[in-house]
């Protein structure tokens, strides 16, 4: 049972819109940054989503984070097949003194 | 870049110790983690070692066995292993965390991990 809530499952069709929801609580999500990442089969992960809503370079605009109180969302425009992955949230968490990931959520573009 | 290397097959009740070698930066001006993901399964963090080497945090399903350490003259992480159960079957990657100074970011920087199995 992760400490973040993901749900296992999202899908879409090639450039819908999808969103990703990660919920927490006062220790993690309330009082941290959420960060979020892909990551593709057989690769290791990748971050998209820094400091809540904040992209790293070359992670295209279609990808954009958002936070309210302990929860959080991932919100992917323009979906593309190889936008096909597993989509992990994560913050630190306060209580545990430790860095806490969401169990995963795999997308599924139709 | 980041490089693990020292996994493999090992019973359970044995030692193991993984390392990570860093290059392409400097290693003593970031805190690095380290995070592992059973067959399957999601991410699962382990442990931190700060940039200034003040600090050190351990999952609680690996506290008392594995301890973090880091060789900035090497710019290389470690993580000594020991007590290992089946439960420590995973892929071991270490992370670098993306803002110099920062402890408890996101980390921009993954190695391609490597694999430890707990079997007998």
């Amino acid at each position: 049972q992760s400490v973040l809530t993901q749900p296992p499952s999202a899908s879409g069709t090639p450039g819908q819109r999808v969103t990703i929801s990660c919920s927490g609580s006062s220790s993690n999500i309330g009082s941290n940054y959420v960060y979020w990442y892909q990551q593709l089969p057989g690769t290791a992960p990748k971050l998209l989503i820094y400091w809540n809503n904040q992209r790293p370079s070359g992670v295209p605009d279609r990808f954009s984070g958002s936070k309210s109180g302990i929860s959080a969302s991932l919100a992917i425009s323009g979906l593309r097949s190889q936008d096909e992955a597993d989509y992990y949230c994560a913050t630190w968490d306060d209580s545990l003194s430790g860095v806490v990931f969401g169990g995963g959520t795999k997308l599924t573009v139709l | 870049q980041l490089v693990e290397s020292g996994g493999g097959v090992v019973q359970p009740g044995r030692s193991l110790r993984l390392s990570c070698a860093a290059s392409g930066f400097t290693f003593s001006s970031y805190a690095m983690h380290w995070v592992r993901q059973a067959p399957g399964k999601g991410l699962d963090w382990v442990a931190v070692f700060s940039y200034d080497g003040n600090n050190k945090y351990y999952a609680d399903s690996v506290k008392g066995r594995f301890t973090v350490s880091r060789d900035n003259s090497k710019s290389t992480l470690y993580l000594q292993m020991n007590s290992l159960t089946a439960e420590d079957t995973a892929v071991y990657y270490c992370a670098r965390v993306a803002v110099a100074g920062d402890n408890m970011g996101g980390f921009d920087i993954w190695g391609q991990g490597t694999m430890v199995t707990v079997s007998s």
